[in-house]
């Protein structure tokens, strides 16, 4: 079974640019978290998703911040512009029903 | 204060020693679980043991639960110098659907 996949593993770019994470969930997976560890803290929820829908998108930060799950499948986060404190390791997990979340290896951006 | 705190945050040891980490939490929970991350690298799971579990082992690593105490540990021993890494511990709650995650140790194990 193919584990949670994210892409790119290492992005870098400028401030003010934009970037998109992507992220592919284990087949038949329900649920999807964006979850993200910045500056070496704690690592922070962003958003649950059930299917295509929000369920909590509490954490996101703030309006720079957009994910979307279209179809249920996969999801993106675009982070517009980017900010030196957006730089930090992004990870995304899958689970379904009340099952453990099953975590991807995580984006690296780099924001200079 | 935050849901799910490791203490410490720092440790530093040496190569063949135990290493103990802790962590608190404050709502009721269905599982809690272990993660180790390399630095700047991914989440790797490294055990989850549910709520009506007190102990459990899984090669080198040793986790308690105590949830009169919300509480749990992390041991690993005969340490390694390729353990150096975060440890964060999880918590997942039904009603939340989310995990949340402590603060995280940060081990060093010299060579």
């Amino acid at each position: 079974e193919a584990g949670v996949t994210q892409f790119p593993s290492h992005s870098v770019i400028e401030k003010g640019q934009t970037v998109t994470l992507r992220c592919d969930p284990i087949s038949g997976h329900d649920n999807l978290y964006w979850y993200r560890r910045v500056m070496g803290k704690e690592i922070k929820f962003l958003l649950h998703f059930v299917k295509e829908s929000k369920q909590d998108e509490s954490g996101m930060p703030n309006n720079r911040f957009l994910a979307e799950r279209t179809g249920g499948t996969y999801s993106t986060l675009k982070v517009q512009p980017a900010e030196l404190e957006d730089s930090g390791v992004y990870f995304c997990a899958s689970s379904q029903g009340t099952g453990r979340p099953y975590f991807g290896p995580g984006t690296r951006l780099t924001v200079t | 204060s935050q849901q799910g705190e490791e203490d410490p945050q720092a440790l530093s040891i040496q190569e063949g020693e135990n290493a103990t980490m802790n962590c608190s939490y404050k709502t009721s929970i269905n599982n809690l679980q272990w993660y180790r991350q390399n630095s700047g690298r991914g989440l790797v799971h490294l055990i989850l043991i549910r709520s009506n579990e007190r102990e459990k082992h899984s090669g080198r690593l040793r986790v308690t639960l105590d949830t009169s105490k919300k509480s749990s540990s992390l041991l690993i021993t005969a340490s390694r110098a390729a353990d150096t890494a975060s440890y964060f511990c999880a918590t997942y709650n039904t009603n939340a659907g989310k995990s949340t995650f402590g603060d995280g140790t940060t081990l060093t194990v010299k060579p």
